[in-house]
């Protein structure tokens, strides 16, 4: 347990489907972050929050759609998706974005577009 | 984002201690030196940071050379648990954005 949960841990959708992976922290950090991991490559930040407010958006195509509803909470929703989609989504928080602070992050997300 | 190399890959034996190098050549003044690893099929983990002074904590030291354009991430004693991808990050106030990391591979 790491302090920072995702659910689920493992998701199969069809190119069709929508679906929302969810990301909850309760270390009262004010800074979320979306990162996807294909297979052999570093992670890719996607998505950045910083006291509920997005600050960054990685030229991520807008089939994936982030949600902050307050400084626990992290969505990432998803639709119409790709098989080249498919990958480890990671969620991490921070207590604030300085350089000073460390992330945590989840366990992650196994998504597969079928 | 300042920029790090690191060595794509590193071998260890059981129990005895590792050097992971990391070589940030453009570091600012106002860059922390973090260390992360990953195990397979998790999220990354915190190991260590620091600025300008070497740190020590229950999981690791980083000795930060002097002139701060490198660092070595110190595992006192590997055990095949250490077995993981570790990536030194610079970090400003920007996020962290991660390279491809050094795979440290623990032999018993």
């Amino acid at each position: 347990e790491t302090g920072v949960t995702q659910t689920p841990r493992h998701l199969v959708m069809g190119m069709t489907n929508k679906k929302s992976l969810k990301c909850e922290q309760h270390l009262g950090h004010n800074a979320m972050y979306w990162y996807k991991q294909s297979a052999k490559k570093p992670l890719e930040l996607m998505f950045v929050y910083s006291l509920e407010e997005r600050v960054e958006n990685n030229s991520v195509p807008s089939r994936f759609s982030p949600e902050c509803p307050n400084s626990s909470h992290l969505f990432l929703h998803l639709h119409t998706l790709q098989p080249e989609d498919s990958a480890l989504y990671l969620c991490a928080s921070s207590r604030g974005q300085g350089g000073i602070f460390g992330y945590t992050f989840g366990s992650g997300t196994r998504l597969t577009v079928v | 984002d300042a920029k790090t190399t690191q060595p794509n890959s590193m071998e260890s034996n059981e129990e005895e201690p590792v050097h992971l190098p990391c070589n940030h050549s453009t570091i600012s003044g106002t860059d922390y030196i973090h260390w992360y690893r990953q195990l397979p099929s998790q999220g990354p983990e915190y190991v260590i940071h620091g600025l300008t002074s070497n740190v020590n904590n229950r999981m690791a030291s980083l000795a930060i050379a002097e002139d701060r354009k490198s660092s070595t991430l110190i595992l006192h004693r590997a055990t095949l648990r250490d077995a993981a991808v570790y990536y030194c990050i610079l970090r400003d106030y920007n996020d962290m954005r991660f390279g491809a990391g050094t795979r440290l591979t623990v032999k018993p």
